[in-house]
């Protein structure tokens, strides 16, 4: 399985600001997926995150909000913008297994929980 | 439309009970259906994946269920223990990387 890190585990934030979270994989990985998930609600999946090239956001998501760096295969960070309450959410990374037995299992970090007052 | 629909909505059972959650789902092209376990502030871990062949699963006390002709999953859990109590997501891939989540039942386990 791959280990996965995510920081910071949480932050209370003031409306107006931006904040990065860092994800780190304990193997090289092709892609990175960055979720969110807003209380009481499933993920939704925020953009892929492709080492070498621009993140593929999913509808509703835009880069200006959720600028995604992916500089290496073991790196990816995401930057909430310019924040509201409304992106008070768990924000999740996420890789894929490729190879054998993990192979399309998904393993996720242990999320950043961000208020935003 | 692709959708995922979960039932129950929530779950309340006693320690030592088994019980089952149900998925339903409108998906195409199908490629694999999951099972993921998530803890208060964790995130999700993969219980089992079952492809369109596969019709059975388990993992210890877990144990999948799929009918692709009716479309329908089930999670069994036997012997429920205190640890069990989580969020039980039911999510089916589309492609390999599209992804439609359901919204989960929430298991609750009383001693």
């Amino acid at each position: 399985s791959a280990v996965i890190s995510q920081k910071p585990s949480r932050d209370i934030c003031q409306r107006g600001t931006s904040l990065t979270i860092q994800c780190q994989v304990d193997s090289q990985v092709t892609m990175m997926f960055w979720y969110r998930q807003q209380p009481g609600q499933s993920l939704t999946l925020i953009a892929t995150a492709n080492q070498g090239s621009e993140a593929t956001y999913e509808s509703g998501f835009v880069i200006d909000k959720f600028p995604i760096s992916r500089p290496n295969l073991t790196f990816s960070t995401l930057t909430v913008s310019n924040m509201s309450p409304e992106d008070s959410s768990i924000y999740l990374c996420s890789v894929e297994g490729t190879s054998g037995r993990i192979r399309n299992e998904q393993f996720f970090g242990p999320g950043t929980r961000l208020t935003v007052l | 439309k692709n959708q995922v629909e979960q039932s129950p909505q929530s779950l309340i059972i006693l320690e030592g009970k088994n019980c089952t959650l149900q998925c339903n789902y409108t998906v195409s092209p199908f490629s694999n259906l999951r099972w993921y376990k998530q803890d208060t502030g964790r995130g999700p871990v993969s219980l089992t994946i079952m492809t369109f062949s596969e019709n059975t699963k388990s993992n210890g006390r877990y144990t999948a269920t799929l009918d692709a002709d009716t479309k329908q999953s089930s999670l069994h859990i036997t012997a429920s223990q205190l640890s069990d109590s989580a969020s039980y997501i039911c999510v089916v891939s589309a492609s390999n990387y599209q992804l439609i989540w359901g919204a989960g039942t929430k298991l609750i386990i009383k001693p």
